[in-house]
């Protein structure tokens, strides 16, 4: 059972927005910087946000991030096949004194 | 560019301890940044172990701080991951990983090995 919940899975056409959620507590998103990873299948995990709504060089603007209260979400317009990927959530929390991440998020793509 | 490469057996005998190292090459690991440990059981989520400074000032995943160790060595650019009485639990792809800069409880990777796999079996 992840610290932070996110949903299974999401899907949307090609051209289209998905919107992926994940939920904490006071203890984690409440009070620090959440980041957002996209990993495709057999390779590793790829930093797509951080400190809640921050790219990095050579990631489009087609991903967003946000923040609000104990929960966080990392939005996609312009959906792709090639976006097709497992996308989890992380931040540190300070109860814990621990790195937590969600269960993950598969996107499809229909 | 920066690049990171782990490397050590693919497979561990239960009750043995883990061994892996992270090669850093196109950056210096003395210049700064965190340096750790991240791991992947087969079809589930991620999971932090752990994050070493140059200075050996350490961060371990409670839950695994008991068998953890990661040390890093300077001279040859590199860090390792010690993880001791391993059993089937502990199967999973294992990435080294750079926090990127960030303040005290602000944690993200931005820079990620491709992983290599360990299986725990006899």
């Amino acid at each position: 059972q992840s610290v932070l919940t996110q949903p299974p899975s999401v899907s949307a056409a090609p051209g289209q927005k998905v919107t992926i959620s994940c939920s904490g507590s006071s203890s984690n998103i409440g009070n620090n910087y959440v980041s957002w990873y996209q990993q495709l299948p057999g390779t590793a995990p790829k930093l797509l946000i951080y400190e809640n709504n921050k790219r990095p060089s050579g990631i489009p603007d087609r991903f967003s991030g946000s923040k609000s209260g104990t929960s966080a979400t990392l939005g996609i317009t312009g959906l792709q096949t090639g976006d097709e990927a497992d996308y989890y959530c992380g931040t540190w929390d300070s109860s814990l004194s621990d790195v937590v991440f969600g269960g993950g998020t598969k996107l499809t793509v229909l | 560019q920066v690049q990171l490469q782990e490397s050590g057996p693919g497979l561990v005998k239960p009750s043995e301890t883990l061994s892996l190292t992270c090669a850093v090459s196109g950056y210096s690991i003395s210049s700064g940044y965190y340096w750790g440990w991240i791991r992947q059981p087969p079809g589930k989520g991620l999971e932090w172990i752990g994050s070493i400074y140059h200075s050996g000032s350490t961060y371990y995943n409670p839950s695994l701080k008991s068998r953890v160790t990661i040390s890093v060595d300077t001279s040859k650019n590199q860090f390792s991951l010690k993880l001791s009485s391993v059993t089937a639990a502990d199967t999973a792809v294992y990435y080294c990983a750079r926090r990127g800069v960030a303040a005290a409880d602000d944690w993200y990777f931005d820079l990620w090995g491709r992983g290599t796999l360990v299986t725990v079996s006899s």
